[in-house]
């Protein structure tokens, strides 16, 4: 049974740079891809962007400019950063595994909140 | 790419079912059978009901079914029981434009 768990800072300050990593258990990166979605305060799922564990990436482009997205595979976890966060970037965070063979998310972290705020 | 639309709330009784609609474009629902469908508990990490338009994974009640016609998809909740309510998202990907996934705008389900 595969398990995503997001870790990282809880608050970052305006203007600085949110970093987040997802650990994997119970599966390896392997042949899947791997996503980033957010959901801010009272609004809905955004899909942020994935990566392959070959290090290809796609990206959401109303953050594209901001986002990087990266896999180690040798601790088997891959990471977000986002760049010049706002108020607006508060959001809970999930990592989220691609089903293989389909173009849908089958695991997901618990999910971690980030606040942006002085 | 815009959100796909779905109705803000939709509410029902314990035993009844219900539709939720999830409409799009061209760009995804209509040309893709990659529609899903997530239920989503407050606090808790989405769960993926239906993906592939009508496909269940394993271990999904078949009260939740899946449809599509033209660029509006729809999740049938059939037995409606307390546990269902909850929000609920679509999601299509889209190999033609970006972003590669766009969500629904929710629906909170109330089971009255």
């Amino acid at each position: 049974q595969v398990q995503l768990q997001e870790s990282g800072p809880g608050l970052v300050q305006p203007s600085e740079t949110l970093s987040l990593t997802c650990a994997v258990s119970g599966a390896s990166l392997g042949r899947n891809w791997w996503s980033w979605v957010r959901q801010a305060p009272g609004k809905g799922l955004e899909w942020i962007g994935e990566i392959y564990p070959s290090g290809t990436t796609n990206y959401n482009p109303s953050l594209k400019s901001r986002v990087t997205i990266l896999v180690d595979k040798s601790k088997n976890q891959f990471s977000l950063r986002l760049s010049s966060v706002t108020a607006a970037d508060t959001a809970v965070f999930y990592c989220a595994r691609h089903m293989s063979g389909a173009n849908t998310f089958d695991s997901w972290g618990q999910g971690t909140l980030v606040i942006v705020s002085s | 790419q815009s959100a796909l639309t779905q109705p803000a709330s939709v509410s029902g009784s314990p035993g009844q079912s219900i539709t939720i609609s999830c409409t799009g474009t061209s760009s995804d629902v209509s040309d893709y059978q990659y529609v899903s469908w997530f239920q989503h508990h407050p606090g808790k990490p989405p769960k993926l009901l239906v993906f592939d338009v009508t496909k269940r994974p394993s271990g999904v009640s078949n009260r939740f079914s899946g449809s599509k016609s033209g660029n509006t998809a729809s999740l049938t909740i059939s037995g409606l029981q307390d546990e269902d309510e909850a929000d609920y998202y679509c999601t299509s990907y889209t190999a033609i434009s970006t972003p590669l996934y766009v969500f629904g705008t929710g629906t909170k389900v109330t089971v009255l």
